[in-house]
């Protein structure tokens, strides 16, 4: 079964501080894409950053980057200079090159940022 | 950009009835999926489509159908409604898997109660 898991459910952080999100995941393939999704309170789900399984170099956008440790299949998320406007539910997933583009999810981390 | 919209915010129905869930895409995506997300539980998978008048299962399909009869749209259908599905329902789209793996575009989402 493919898994994806987010072990800390909540996780705060002060405003201008880092915080890192962590996630792992459990797959038999070489070859997948795997995702962070921020869904803000009562708001769309938007994609915060994506990585090619293929590719060694950490993805980065703006103060979002992870680290993507392959062989350890975790998929971490790091958020620097947090702001309010960070806080929200994060979903970690993946996805398989021939699944039609289906999608693996975690259960989430809710991030709160502390003023 | 990307709008994937969905019929409503907020959905009230009574155990026992039949309940549409509607989603459109702009973006002339192949491939529609729907979602039930619940505390705890990050998202599940009912059903995608990747083709007018194709599904898949996902997940969890007990207790759903789909209906995809034109290329921007894609129904949920709970038959005959009951309390356990009551839940947030997010309606995402996607461009083809190949030549590359993109993002999947969510809606807004319907939090759905069954009385």
């Amino acid at each position: 079964a493919q898994t994806v898991t987010q072990s800390q459910p909540e996780m705060s952080v002060q405003e201008a501080e880092t915080v890192t999100l962590s996630c792992t995941y459990d797959t038999s393939e070489s070859d997948y894409y795997l995702f962070w999704y921020k869904q803000p309170p009562s708001r769309q789900m938007i994609l915060v950053i994506r990585q090619e399984a293929y590719k060694q170099q950490n993805a980065t956008e703006n103060r979002f980057s992870v680290n993507f440790q392959k062989a350890a299949k975790s998929f971490s998320l790091k958020i620097s200079d947090s702001q309010l406007g960070d806080a929200a539910m994060y979903f970690c997933a993946y996805s398989l090159p021939n699944t039609g583009n289906q999608f693996y999810f975690g259960t989430g981390t809710s991030l709160t940022v502390i003023p | 950009d990307v709008k994937v919209t969905q019929s409503s915010r907020y959905l009230v129905k009574r155990t026992g009835e039949k309940v549409f869930l509607e989603c459109v895409q702009d973006m002339d995506h192949e491939n529609m999926f729907w979602y039930r997300q619940d505390p705890g539980l990050g998202l599940r998978l009912i059903y995608f489509s990747y083709d007018v008048k194709m599904k898949e299962k996902g997940d969890i399909p007990e207790g759903y159908s789909v209906s995809r009869e034109k290329k921007e749209r894609f129904s949920l259908i709970l038959e005959s409604a009951s309390t356990n599905q009551t839940s947030m329902y997010l309606c995402a789209s996607s461009p083809p898997l190949y030549p590359y793996t993109d993002t999947q575009y969510f809606g807004p989402g319907t939090r759905l109660t069954v009385l």
